[in-house]
């Protein structure tokens, strides 16, 4: 079945440090690819999408690039602030119509 | 404002009783969704509905009921025979099914 996997953490960096938190998949077909953050307390939102290989999603300053080669999905930010820290959930969804697979989702901790 | 409302932000459980989280949305999404948070640990589906008068187990559905009597409203029951019933639980809802999901703030279940 589909699955997504996430670089373990805690991620802990400092303010303005490059971010990059890695996700691959497995999945037939051709799947959508999303990443949604969670901040503390609350419900998750959608960060960013990309629906097919190559696009790359990009939103608040943090992109990812689908890679259907590498089945990679990585999530970068060129400078974090220390109010990026949340959770951060790669997800997939096989086809339009499919419900999404979660990861097992990556804590960033980020210090003034 | 459109958005999902989830009640109650905090709910007890005593042993061998049924409780009742609720999710009401305005969005008039079609798909509507049960996801169970647990400490470190990623999302995993419990029940999820395409349409009204219909829905489907998720992951781990055993323990839990739901119902889609209107479009608006997907409740869920913990009953007695969910054994570790303590977790956050998230209701969403998307346009259809893989598509964008719209997350409430969450309900914290704890057992007394």
């Amino acid at each position: 079945g589909d699955s997504v996997t996430q670089m373990e953490g805690p991620v802990t960096l400092s303010e303005e440090a490059f971010l990059t938190i890695n996700c691959t998949y497995t999945a037939t077909g051709y799947p959508s690819l999303f990443w949604y953050v969670q901040y503390p307390g609350e419900g998750l939102q959608l960060l960013l999408k990309a629906t097919k290989a190559d696009d790359k999603g990009s939103n608040k300053g943090f992109e990812a690039t689908y890679r259907k080669e590498t089945t990679s999905f990585h999530l970068e930010k060129g400078s974090v602030q220390v109010s990026d820290s949340a959770v951060y959930f790669c997800a997939l969804g096989e086809t339009s119509g499919s419900r999404l697979t979660f990861g097992e989702g990556t804590q960033l901790t980020v210090n003034p | 404002d459109g958005g999902i409302t989830q009640s109650p932000k905090y709910l007890f459980r005593k042993e061998g009783q049924n409780v009742t989280l609720s999710c009401e949305q305005n969005l008039n999404h079609d798909a509507m969704y049960w996801y169970r948070q647990d400490p470190g640990q990623g999302l995993r589906l419990i029940y999820y509905s395409q349409i009204v008068n219909d829905f489907q187990k998720g992951d781990i559905a055993e323990g839990y009921s739901v119902s889609r009597e209107k479009k608006e409203s997907f409740p869920l029951t913990v009953t007695s025979a969910q054994k570790n019933p303590t977790a956050f639980y998230l209701c969403a809802s998307s346009i259809m099914l893989g598509e964008k999901l719209f997350f409430g703030s969450g309900t914290q279940l704890s057992v007394l």
